[in-house]
């Protein structure tokens, strides 16, 4: 069982739809990364964050430390947000060198 | 500049072939990281350089080989390569590389490596 968890695999949206991905994860963290990757092309880290919450734009990023949960939420959602969108936990424990990915949400959003 | 640029973009390559993956980062970070990716999976992280220093190999094959010439330059070379070794090769790197504390990492945009 992967460490991190993300729901849904795939998501279909409309344009102007809010979008919400949910990741759970199993381990202690010092902190929670939100990253996006376009079709073959390369990362670009959107949020990190350790408690709370976070705003860029139209993303939103959430955590929920006792429950071990974060949503990445875009509003508005537009056709160029089509990409695939990674948790990745940092661990607490020893070496903080090393992300534990889940294995992405890949997000449509037609016209 | 919170860019790290890689070079090149794309490389095909025979198996006997020698070359080498360049990755590069103006922003005076310590710590940067290789790591392997596959179509559709997360990626895999191969090593990691402290202080132009290896710290991590993660029980990567002595075909791939990292250099840190200095803080802000990491290269790859690549020697003997199988098929199954095409993927897209990210680097990444982030402030420092220490205990209990939280590191963003900066990626780059990747080399597509085809081993034919």
């Amino acid at each position: 069982k992967n460490e991190v968890e993300q729901s849904p695999q795939n998501l279909t949206a409309q344009e102007g739809e809010f979008i919400t991905i949910n990741c759970s994860y199993s381990v202690g963290i010092s902190a929670l990364h939100w990253l996006q990757q376009h079709p073959g092309g390369g990362i670009v880290s959107l949020f990190m964050l350790s408690s709370g919450k976070k705003k860029h734009g139209r993303l939103i990023a959430t955590i929920n430390i006792q429950e071990k949960h974060s949503s990445l939420h875009i509003t508005a959602s537009h056709p160029r947000d089509s990409a695939v969108y990674i948790c990745a936990a940092e661990n607490s424990g020893g070496s903080n060198y090393k992300l534990t990915f889940g294995k992405g949400t890949l997000l449509t959003v037609n016209p | 500049d919170t860019e790290v640029t890689q070079t090149p973009k794309h490389l095909v390559m025979g198996m006997t072939n020698k070359k080498s993956l360049k990755c590069e980062q103006h922003m005076g970070h310590r710590a940067m990281y290789w790591y392997k990716q596959k179509a559709k999976k997360p990626p895999e992280l191969m090593f990691v350089y402290s202080y132009e220093k290896l710290s991590i190999n993660e029980s990567v094959p002595s075909r791939f080989s990292p250099e840190c010439p200095n803080s802000s330059l990491l290269n790859l070379h690549l020697h003997a390569l199988q098929p199954e070794d095409s993927a897209l090769y990210l680097c990444a790197s982030s402030q420092v590389l220490r205990a209990k504390v939280y590191n963003e990492q900066f990626f780059g945009p990747g080399t597509r490596l085809t081993v034919l």
